[in-house]
Formats: C-alpha cells, sequence, structure tokens
C-alpha cells in the first residue's frame, strides 16, 4: 500500500523568501506524484505532477518540484512568495498502473501563510 | 465555462435526516469522484464511477450511497445523517482515470451534522 507524508501542516514564510513545502512517498515502486493547491473556499487545483522524464516539473505560479527517487520525495519549491501563494497545499500519490482506474492518495496538507 | 457544479454550498442536517449532495460537470468525463476533506486528514476517497451505471467504493463508503445514470451527473446520499459525516465534500471529474490524468474540482459542499 502506498502513502504520503507532507512535513509541516502550517508553513509561514516572509513575502519574497523562498518557499519549500516538504512530501514523501511510500510504495515499493515509484508512482505517480502530484501536488494541488486549495484556495479559501475553493476546490483543489493541480500545480504540477510528475509522471516519467525529466525530474524536475514545473507547474503554474511559478512553483516547481523535483522527484528525487532516493530520497522518495516531491518537495514543492518557489523562489519568491507572493501574498497571493497563501492557500493550502496537497501532495498525492498514485500507483503506476496498466489499467489506468488506480485512485489518488493525499497527504493531510500544509497550509501556506505569506508573512507581509 | 462551468466545469465541476456543486449544490448545495451549505447544509446542516439534524442527525438521522437524510439528503443527497448533487455533482454535475460539463466536460463530458467519464470517471467522476466524491471525497470527504476533514481538518488535518486530507481529502478521502468516499465513491468512484468509471462511466454512467458504474460505480464503487472507495476508502470511506460506510453511510453514503451513490448513482450514476448519467455521465454529467453523480449525486452522493447521506442516509441516517450522523455527526461523523460533518465535513466538506468534494465532486471531482477526470477524463479518462489514467495517467497522470489531471482532476477537475467542484468548490465544495459544507456540511453539518448536528
Amino acid at each position: 500500500a502506498q502513502s504520503v507524508t507532507q512535513l509541516g501542516s502550517h508553513v509561514s514564510v516572509s513575502e519574497g523568501a523562498l518557499v519549500l513545502l516538504r512530501c514523501n512517498y511510500s510504495s515499493s515502486v515509484p508512482p505517480y506524484l502530484f501536488w494541488y493547491v486549495q484556495y479559501p473556499n475553493q476546490g483543489l487545483q493541480l500545480l504540477l505532477k510528475y509522471t516519467t522524464g525529466a525530474t524536475l516539473v514545473k507547474g503554474i505560479n511559478g512553483f516547481e518540484a523535483e522527484f528525487k527517487k532516493s530520497e522518495t520525495s516531491f518537495h514543492l519549491t518557489k523562489p519568491s512568495a507572493h501574498m497571493s501563494d497563501a492557500a493550502e497545499y496537497f501532495c498525492a500519490v498514485r500507483p503506476i498502473s496498466n489499467f489506468g482506474n488506480e485512485k489518488l492518495t493525499f497527504g493531510t496538507g500544509t497550509r501556506l501563510t505569506i508573512i507581509p | 465555462n462551468a466545469g465541476v457544479t456543486q449544490t448545495p454550498k451549505f447544509r446542516i442536517l439534524k442527525i438521522g435526516q437524510s439528503m443527497t449532495l448533487q455533482c454535475a460537470q460539463d466536460m463530458n468525463h467519464n470517471y467522476m469522484y466524491w471525497y470527504r476533506q476533514d481538518p488535518g486528514m486530507g481529502l478521502k476517497l468516499i465513491y468512484y464511477s468509471v462511466g454512467a451505471g458504474i460505480t464503487d467504493k472507495g476508502e470511506v463508503p460506510n453511510g453514503y450511497n451513490v448513482s450514476r445514470s448519467t455521465t454529467e451527473d453523480f449525486p452522493l446520499r447521506l442516509e441516517l445523517a450522523a455527526p461523523s459525516q460533518t465535513s466538506v465534500y468534494f465532486c471531482a471529474s477526470s477524463a479518462l482515470g489514467g495517467i497522470g490524468e489531471k482532476l477537475f474540482f467542484g468548490s465544495g459542499t459544507q456540511l453539518s451534522v448536528l
């Protein structure tokens, strides 16, 4: 069974500072990896995903994440935080399958606060 | 530009009452999902459907029922509401449910059972 762990339920950074949100997965085979963002009173939106190929993945709004197989990690970063980045971020994993019907498993989320 | 539409946005139920949460998508997606979101717990899958007439249980199906008579609609039924069902419910859809497939989420239904 696969699982995903997000370290830190709350992260605060100053505007303009580096954003680092941590995600580790547990799976016998590296899964597909996703980051979703949830703005207040809204549903989740896909930020970025890793399936195959280049391990550094770029997403929307200046975010990127790097898949590191040796560390079983998929941490999310952004060089310079903006006030509009305040939201809750969810890491999610999906096992590799030939059937196409495997479900996402979500982490517990990290609430990002930006300090002016 | 509607995407995934959920109704109602808010609802308060008394213990033992029943209700249906509505979900509709206009993207002709085959796959649809119901999640519940509890503080500090992330999202848990309740039920999902891979097409009209086909549904299956997720992680936390007890106390819920679903049906999928059309591609567009995927209602979630709560029978005999209990306080443990107080949560925020999200409906989502995807085109194929396959590799790296992006989920589109509705804006959620906040349900309180008192």
